[in-house]
């Protein structure tokens, strides 16, 4: 069945760096864009940036824009999240997500926590 | 990039039916028809319920139904059942290849 798996979420001080990664199976992975989606405690969700299929284009919100960097290794089915120049409100539960037809969010992994403390 | 601007909470008893709106701009809501809804259990990741604006994914129970008028998306849930109760998301795409979530709703099942 097709499943994502996200890691690499911790503890970490403001202004250092973090990547996450997403082991993505059961599905041809190549074949379709990726998401990451972000959500703070007790807050909504937040999109963070989506990579097309083959990497060619990428975009990001503009709370991250400039530090974070979306990428992706497709022979691994893997897709990342380097987060640089990390700030406190960058705390929140990172998903990362399938872009489906019609631009859907289809499915979702089961989130890795990054805390941003002194 | 704004949130879209979604009810903080609504609620409705069992059987009977709400809707959750969904508002955004020319520029998201208004302008295509990638319009998402999402569902969220506590402690749960999110899950797909509508897409398109009025498509439904397999699975998902055809109480739940999606429509937009303009700017404003909206989720319609008939007959109300005590596992509806959940957080609800939209989800639009804009004009700048990004995407925007609501706020979410939080739906109470009296």
């Amino acid at each position: 069945q097709v499943q994502l798996v996200e890691s690499g979420g911790g503890v970490v001080q403001p202004g250092r760096s973090l990547r996450l990664s997403c082991a993505a199976s059961g599905f041809t992975f190549s074949s379709h864009g990726m998401h990451w989606v972000r959500q703070a405690a007790g807050k909504g969700l937040e999109w963070v940036a989506v990579i097309w299929y083959d990497g060619s284009k990428k975009y990001y919100a503009d709370s991250v824009k400039g530090r974070f960097t979306i990428s992706r290794d497709n022979p691994k089915n893997t897709l990342y999240l380097q987060m640089s120049s990390l700030r406190v409100e960058d705390t929140a539960v990172y998903y990362c997500a399938r872009w489906d037809n019609d631009k859907r969010f289809d499915p979702w992994g089961q989130g890795t926590l990054v805390t941003v403390s002194s | 990039q704004s949130t879209l601007t979604q009810p903080a909470s609504v609620s409705g008893s069992p059987g009977q039916w709400i809707t959750i709106s969904c508002a955004g701009t020319s520029s998201d809501v208004g302008d295509n028809n990638y319009v998402s809804w999402y569902q969220q259990l506590p402690g749960k990741a999110p899950k797909l319920m509508i897409y398109a604006v009025t498509s439904r994914p397999s699975g998902v129970s055809d109480r739940f139904s999606g429509s937009k008028s303009g700017n404003t998306a909206s989720l319609t849930i008939s007959g109300l059942q005590a596992e509806d109760e959940a957080d609800y998301y939209c989800c639009a795409y804009t004009s700048s290849s990004t995407f925007v979530f609501g706020g979410g709703t939080h739906l109470t099942v009296l």
